[in-house]
């Protein structure tokens, strides 16, 4: 069965300095890959999304990921975070076709230091 | 122009009681779908709407669980006599049509019901 899974549940950093989030899959295919964003007392936003292509995709607020297929990875980056970017992140797998079921992550959340 | 609303926004029953939630999805949008979202827990896919069909609802955690979508608008998702595990956030989601196969759309989700079951 497909699943996703997020290692992390809790991540801490400080203002200014890198982060990456890590995201496995486990599919027999090459899935639709997303990263989604929560942020407290707000709705699910999308970061960015995979469908095929170039491996590393750019998203919005300045985040990026990169897909690897030897390790069925799609981990989300940001070179310098802001305090702003504390919320829980969350990566989504575009099920088999035709079902148009997105399964997700369980899901981490960032805290961020001042 | 609004994005997706959810109502109530909170809801407190006590066991065995009924519960609707209700969702209006973007004006537009013919792909609906609800998830639960307990703590812990990850987003739980439960049921999507296709228009006003559903052709997935493997999610529904137990015959206790329904949901409905009239007119192409607005869903209702309906908990009959409920538990204490029930209780969780849910959440509802639209995105544009699926124009077939591999048609993964962005969603857009909704604040949310929180549920609480006494």
């Amino acid at each position: 069965a497909q699943s996703v899974t997020q290692p992390d549940i809790h991540i801490t950093v400080s203002e200014g300095a890198s982060l990456e989030l890590r995201c496995n899959y486990s599919y027999g295919a090459t899935p639709y890959l997303f990263w989604y964003v929560q942020s407290p007392g707000q709705g699910l936003q999308l970061l960015l999304k995979y469908f095929s292509g170039d491996t590393l995709v750019q998203g919005i607020k300045g985040f990026e990921a990169e897909f690897k297929r030897s390790q069925s990875s799609f981990n989300l980056r940001k070179p310098s975070v802001h305090w702003s970017d504390a919320a829980e992140y969350f990566c989504a797998v575009g099920a088999p076709s035709g079902t148009y079921k997105y399964i997700f992550g369980t899901g981490t959340r960032l805290k961020v230091l001042a | 122009g609004a994005g997706v609303s959810q109502s109530p926004s909170n809801k407190v029953t006590e066991k065995g009681k009924d519960v609707e939630l209700r969702c209006d999805p973007i004006s537009g949008h013919t792909a609906l779908y609800w998830y639960r979202q307990s703590l812990g827990q990850g987003l739980e896919f439960l049921i999507y709407f296709q228009g006003n069909s559903a052709p997935d609802k493997s999610g529904l955690p137990s015959d206790r669980f329904s949901a409905e979508r009239t007119g192409g608008s607005v869903s209702t998702l309906t908990i009959q006599r409920t538990q204490q595990e029930d209780s969780a956030v849910y959440l509802c989601a639209s995105s544009l049509g699926l124009a077939g196969p591999n048609s993964y759309n962005e969603q857009f989700f909704g604040p949310g019901t929180r549920l609480t079951v006494l």
